[in-house]
């Protein structure tokens, strides 16, 4: 297994457009995470599945962003119409869920330049 | 609102030197983690505590959770370069069902020869 994957690793994109993230999880792992980072900040918790079902999503920072993760597998985390203050490490991780310690094994983050 | 606080936000000191890093939070939480991140690298687990009282070692660091004071302390003993990098708390966030973990601002650390 080589953990938690993430693409793409950097985007740059002017404002207005869209962008799309990816997050591959540990296989056996039922639990992702969206965490947005930004610079000289901890990572700020966005949203998470258990499986294919969304538990919670009241933290998306706007209506612009949303996620799925259609089959309990991989997700996805798109950002509508960008603005600058979308500029940002976009961090995925996951766990095994349920009791317990539930360690969060993060990726390597997508990096989001908006001009 | 849970917050999560650290303390030093930055820190320079010495090799060989003992430091302790402070992490205080502002609401009952059952799991408290630490993790480490190096520059342009993703976050490393460190530890995990989940009772009060609780008190995890490895190599240099050792991590202790007083549940009834809301803090989290991370020592570094005999500091070594290879330890420098931004050290994280992190509570889970169990109210209202959002179990995210909230994390500090992060503690810069630098170790100088």
């Amino acid at each position: 297994d080589t953990g938690v994957s993430q693409d793409p690793r950097h985007k740059i994109t002017k404002r207005g457009q869209n962008v799309t993230f990816r997050c591959d999880p540990i296989s056996e792992h039922n639990r992702l995470y969206w965490y947005r980072q930004t610079l000289g900040q901890g990572p700020e918790f966005l949203t998470y599945f258990q499986n294919e079902a969304q538990l919670e999503k009241s933290r998306l920072l706007s209506d612009r962003f949303s996620a799925e993760r259609p089959k309990g597998s991989f997700s996805t985390l798109e950002i509508q119409r960008t603005e600058q203050g979308d500029s940002a490490m976009y961090l995925c991780a996951s766990s095994h869920g349920g009791v317990g310690a539930n360690v969060l094994t993060f990726g390597a983050g997508s990096r989001l330049t908006v001009l | 609102e849970l917050k999560v606080e650290q303390n030093p936000l930055f820190l320079s000191m010495q090799e060989g030197k003992n430091y302790t890093i402070y992490c205080n939070y502002s609401t009952t939480s059952d799991r408290l983690y630490w993790y480490r991140q190096d520059p342009g690298k993703s976050l490393e687990s460190l530890f995990v505590l989940l009772s009060n009282g609780a008190v995890k070692q490895e190599g240099r660091l050792m991590a202790s959770l007083d549940t009834k004071a809301r803090l989290s302390t991370l020592h570094i003993t005999a500091a070594v370069h290879d330890l420098s990098a931004t050290y994280f708390c992190a509570v889970l966030d169990s109210g209202g069902g959002a179990d995210g973990l909230t994390f500090g601002k992060g503690t810069h650390l630098i170790i100088q020869p």
